[in-house]
């Protein structure tokens, strides 16, 4: 059970490039979400997904892309990345869509973009 | 408007009983109230969850006033390993059917914790 893990763990980009950071959970869990956490900012909530096929809006979504086709997968797109989208990258999932429900985090990504 | 309101730092040292407070004014009827922490270069990963009173699990105790609008956060005796920020945490209110696990993290408390 290796929980959420996230690749890649570290990214540089140049201005205008677009990537994909992965996220995936072994563990059937019902909810995922992208946070992003940047210096004096916290966490702040860029996408969600209740489930597979369902997707919605956080608190920061522009600039950001994703899709659910699969309970265990939650990519997260930047189309044409720009320096603002340098941070630290979380992907985090739940067993279900309680908001009492207790999160599990991945290790992270640290994105770069020039 | 911010969900939750904790100290931004806090220093220790090894061996004392850490307090944490944060203040939830807003918080809703079947919100609980979640702590988690967090260390450098890593994802937050939760230690501790009540409703109201005292929970104790083999990490913390978290207390609950009887009017919610508070909770502590008490860490035993913290080593260096302690050193980490710490997330004071409640359901948003907005979301109340199949909106997900929309959490509002704050800037958390870091606690350094020294010799």
């Amino acid at each position: 059970n290796a929980g959420v893990t996230q690749t890649p763990k570290f990214q540089v980009l140049k201005t205008g490039q677009s990537m994909t950071l992965q996220c995936a959970q072994d563990m059937n869990h019902e909810y995922m979400s992208w946070y992003r956490q940047d210096p004096g900012m916290g966490l702040r909530l860029i996408h969600y997904s209740v489930g597979a096929g369902i997707t919605d809006q956080g608190e920061v979504p522009n600039g950001y892309n994703v899709s659910r086709s699969t309970t265990e997968d939650f990519p997260l797109r930047l189309l044409s990345a720009a320096p603002s989208q340098t941070s630290v990258y979380f992907c985090a999932s739940s067993y279900s869509t309680d908001f009492n429900e207790k999160l599990f985090f991945g290790s992270g990504t640290q994105l770069s973009v020039l | 408007l911010a969900k939750t309101t904790q100290p931004i730092s806090m220093d220790s040292y090894e061996g004392q009983e850490v307090n944490i407070t944060c203040s939830h004014n807003n918080i809703a009827t079947n919100d609980y109230i979640t702590w988690y922490q967090q260390f450098p270069s890593q994802g937050p990963r939760f230690i501790i969850q009540g409703y109201k009173t005292k929970v104790t699990n083999e990490v913390a105790s978290l207390f609950i006033p009887a009017d919610r609008k508070s909770s502590t956060l008490s860490l035993p005796r913290v080593s260096l390993s302690d050193t980490a920020v710490y997330y004071c945490l409640v359901g948003d209110p907005d979301i109340l059917t199949g909106g997900g696990n929309k959490l509002t993290f704050g800037t958390g408390t870091q606690l350094k914790v020294e010799l």
